[in-house]
């Protein structure tokens, strides 16, 4: 079992929709980033969390430190969206090793 | 836009070749992370290096080697290439020690081996 487990795997949405993609893990973290992939492009750092809720523009992530689980909200979504959408944790492992182990991502689609 | 730059863009070796792929971290940057992505995986952790020092190290064989300079550059060097090595390589700075977790990322490299 992967330490870091996203669903789903694939989502596709009509322009406009409200879009939750989940991420799951099974260590202890310091941190917990969302990433953003366009295709063949590198990778752009949404957000980055330890607690709480965040909110950039119509992106929202929320983290719960004790079940292990964060989601990633799009409100109105927007053709624009459509990327590979990566959780990616930062492990607690109390050293200055500051890797990040990644999930495998969520293809997101967004039809006009 | 993040800062880091990586070098090439696109890389085509024959197996058994050896290649060199550069990174240039953010300004006062102390860290550099290397990841490997496979088509359709998420990234995997290769090695990070700390002030010129290698500072952690993931799953992957000793012809994986990296050097870190005091201008804030990077390099990742693989010898003997394999058809398995075809990925794209990702670089991403950050500054160790501040209780910042942020990392940067570069836009990548992506390496085809024949």
């Amino acid at each position: 079992k992967n330490e870091v487990e996203q669903s789903p795997q694939n989502l596709t949405a009509q322009e406009g929709e409200f879009i939750t993609i989940n991420c799951s893990y099974s260590v202890g973290i310091s941190a917990l980033h969302w990433l953003q992939q366009h295709p063949g492009g590198g990778i752009v750092s949404l957000f980055m969390l330890s607690s709480g809720k965040k909110k950039h523009g119509r992106l929202i992530a929320t983290i719960n430190i004790q079940e292990k689980h964060s989601s990633l909200h799009i409100t109105a979504s927007h053709p624009r969206d459509s990327a590979v959408y990566i959780c990616a944790v930062l492990r607690d492992s109390g050293g200055s090793n500051y890797k990040l182990t990644f999930g495998k991502g969520t293809l997101l689609t967004v039809n006009p | 836009e993040t800062g880091v730059t990586q070098s090439p863009t696109h890389l085509i070796k024959t197996r058994g070749q050896q290649v060199t792929l550069r990174c240039s971290s953010q300004s006062g940057h102390n860290t550099v992370s290397w990841y490997q992505q496979a088509l359709g995986q998420g990234p995997q952790f290769i090695f990070q290096y700390y002030r010129e020092e290698e500072n952690g190290r993931g799953n992957f064989p000793p012809r994986f080697s990296g050097l870190q300079f005091p201008n804030y550059s990077s390099e990742l060097n693989v010898n003997a290439l394999e058809l398995d090595d075809s990925a794209l390589y990702l670089c991403a700075s950050s500054q160790l020690g501040l209780g910042s977790y942020e990392q940067y990322f570069g836009p990548g490299t992506r390496l085809t081996v024949t």
